[in-house]
């Protein structure tokens, strides 16, 4: 089956730092998405981002599907940036399931 | 608020005992979804139903009976609760992939389950 690799796998920022998070997978993908679990749990969807480049505040994404990646942006990080980054990905087979990445722990330190 | 709710978001039980969790979206989306999370955070599909039809069942098994009475409602029972069991349990939600290009997933905040 398809994999789906995040890196780095923890990671520690003092507020303020620049990051990159990146997740590879080992097949053609019909669309891509970031979550964000936060430290209580909750799960926000970051991006639907398939192809291309999309950007929100101090985050953004960029998907080269063609070379099988994704990178997260995360700028001028905050504390409240903290938690689990997950990508998940749709195969092109099957179009209601997402496989998702075993993720990426931040914390970001005050 | 328009959003994905579940309940209970606690659930503490022994095995062998029979229970039940809800999950109901208003944002109007077509297929719903149980995802697991196990305890090293790895998130799972368990099943999707569209339109109250069942199209993924992800070899779960069969003590795991999901139920959808209308497209904003999948309530998952779970007979016979085994130690393995214990996990947070997330419903998500999104828009049918045939009638709209974008259809990001959205969560509900989960039911942890414990069973001892």
């Amino acid at each position: 089956g398809i994999q789906v690799e995040q890196s780095p796998p923890d990671l520690i920022l003092q507020e303020g730092a620049n990051s990159t998070l990146r997740c590879n997978f080992s097949d053609s993908v019909n669309n891509l998405q970031w979550f964000h679990q936060n430290p209580w749990g909750q799960l926000i969807n970051l991006f639907y981002i398939p192809s291309g480049t999309k950007q929100n505040g101090r985050l953004s994404a960029t998907t080269v599907a063609t070379e099988r990646y994704s990178l997260l942006y995360i700028s001028s990080s905050q504390t409240t940036d903290s938690g689990v980054y997950f990508c998940a990905v749709e195969l092109t087979d099957s179009s209601y399931k997402l496989i998702f990445g075993s993720g990426t722990r931040l914390l970001v330190r005050p | 608020d328009t959003a994905v709710s579940q309940t209970p978001k606690y659930l503490v039980t022994q095995m062998g005992n029979d229970k039940s969790i809800k999950c109901e979206q208003n944002l109007g989306h077509d297929t719903m979804y149980w995802y697991k999370q196990d305890s090293k955070k790895f998130l799972k599909i368990m099943f999707s139903y569209n339109n109250k039809e069942l199209i993924i069942n992800e070899t779960v098994p069969n003590r795991f009976s999901p139920k959808s009475p209308d497209k904003a409602h999948l309530n998952l029972h779970i007979n016979s609760l085994e130690l393995g069991d214990s996990a947070v349990y997330f419903c998500a939600s999104s828009q049918d992939k045939r009638s709209s290009y974008n259809s990001p997933l959205h969560f509900g905040n989960g039911t942890r389950l414990t069973v001892t």
